[in-house]
């Protein structure tokens, strides 16, 4: 059965302080793996997308990387405004279905 | 370009009660899919259009939900009669096509007293 488990569920860190979020999964055959940021009352954004292990996507603060088990989103001197929930969902091979994980919900302290 | 819009933002209900969502995609987009995420989890597919056809509704509860889209464009989800436990926050997605990143739009939040 495919299966998405993000760790920390939460995480609290002080501005600045770098670190990284986890998303394992087990997928009969990988398609994608997407992540996305949801703030409180919002519908989930896109943050990004990756194809194959080894690949990285960057974006400001956030840098996503993918092996063939599990990826990071690693967080580089973080702001009070990259406090939010994220998500990550992958999508498997012969379907359009994302699953998604239950998120890691991100404090970031000033 | 205009996002996924959802309708209305917020539903307080009775329980046994009906209620309706409307979501209207992306320009152009072909694949349209209904959420259903619970406080503390991640989103969980309910249905999956593509047009007008449904691609995966493997996971809705026919006996209570459906769901239609009419002319390919717009989309509504029905829930009749609501439960207590169908409180939560229902989201509507849209992506191209099938393969394609889903983009999101704000949800509606329901709740069933």
């Amino acid at each position: 059965e495919d299966q998405v488990t993000q760790s920390p569920e939460a995480l609290r860190l002080q501005e600045g302080e770098s670190s990284s979020l986890n998303c394992s999964y087990t997928v009969s055959g990988l398609r994608g793996l997407f992540w996305y940021r949801q703030d409180p009352g919002k519908g989930p954004e896109f943050l990004f997308t990756l194809y194959s292990a080894g690949e990285e996507k960057e974006k400001e603060r956030l840098k996503a990387t993918l092996t063939k088990k599990e990826s990071f989103l690693h967080i580089t001197a973080p702001k009070p405004e990259d406090s939010a929930t994220y998500l990550c969902a992958v999508q498997a091979e012969g379907t359009y279905k994302y699953i998604f994980g239950t998120g890691t919900r991100l404090k970031v302290l000033a | 370009e205009a996002g996924v819009a959802q309708s209305p933002r917020y539903k307080i209900i009775e329980k046994r009660q009906s209620v309706a969502f409307w979501c209207n995609p992306i320009s152009g987009h072909a694949t349209l899919y209904w959420y259903q995420q619970i406080l503390g989890q991640g989103p969980k597919l309910l249905i999956q259009f593509q047009n007008n056809g449904v691609v995966d509704d493997s996971q809705l509860p026919k006996d209570r939900f459906s769901a239609e889209r009419l002319k390919g464009v717009d989309s509504t989800l029905k829930i009749q009669p609501a439960k207590l436990e169908d409180s939560a926050v229902y989201l509507c997605a849209s992506s191209q096509q099938g393969w394609d990143t889903q983009y999101f739009g704000p949800g509606t939040r329901l709740t069933v007293l």
